[in-house]
């Protein structure tokens, strides 16, 4: 069966470190997204993706980036993590407009 | 802007009891809507689907119909159970393909 799968789990680092998020999906979606799910924020879009070589920003952009080499895989990176980005961060993909997102299980992500 | 709207809750039922979460949206056109359930741990799971104004989507019990003119739409479940206990999304797509989420509503249900 088609997935989508993010790694790792959980992970804890410090403030100012770069941390690299990974996500690979087996739908041959050509749509990919990142948001972060907070309490009281529900899910904010970070970056999102509509093919290879192709990036967008979302609402909370800024501290992070994404790149697209290949149509399965979309990594996300926090430049130099802050404790704000402590959140769980989760990845989805889609087959086009109208179409339902798949997510995938998420990474549980805190920055001390 | 584009936004969707639903009751946050936390909303607790007992088991059997009927349930229904209240969701409305704005846009403009007519969107593809969705409800999602994240179970604790997990990411997001469609439920259920509707596509155009009456359709009604349903899966486990759980239905919704979308009223294009209320700009709802509304879950519900005649009798909930123990494991229907998690967190519900309404949603809705947008011409690029962008899906605007609403807060989200936890349910726990007991017993």
């Amino acid at each position: 069966d088609a997935e989508i799968t993010q790694s790792p789990r959980h992970k804890i680092t410090e403030t100012g470190r770069q941390v690299t998020l990974a996500c690979h999906q087996t739908w041959n979606h050509n749509n990919m997204f990142w948001y972060r799910q907070d309490l009281g924020h529900g899910l904010r879009l970070i970056h999102y993706s509509y093919g290879v070589q192709d990036t967008n920003k979302g609402e909370v952009s800024d501290g992070y980036s994404v790149s697209r080499s290949n149509t399965e895989d979309l990594p996300l990176t926090l430049e130099s993590a802050a404790s704000s980005q402590t959140s769980v961060y989760f990845c989805a993909s889609s087959e086009g407009p109208g179409q339902p997102q798949h997510f995938g299980d998420g990474t549980r992500l805190s920055i001390l | 802007g584009d936004s969707v709207t639903q009751m946050e809750g936390p909303v607790t039922l007992s088991e059997e009891a009927f349930l229904t979460i209240n969701c409305t949206y704005t846009a403009t056109g007519y969107p593809s809507l969705f409800w999602y359930v994240q179970y604790p741990g997990e990411g997001l799971q469609l439920l259920l689907k509707a596509t155009k104004a009456d359709d009604k989507g349903s899966n486990k019990g759980f239905e919704a119909t979308y009223r294009k003119e209320t700009t709802s739409f509304h879950l519900e479940k005649g009798s909930v159970q123990v494991s229907d206990s998690a967190v519900y999304f309404c949603a809705r797509g947008t011409s690029y393909d962008k899906v605007i989420f609403g807060p989200g509503t936890s349910l726990s249900v007991i017993p």
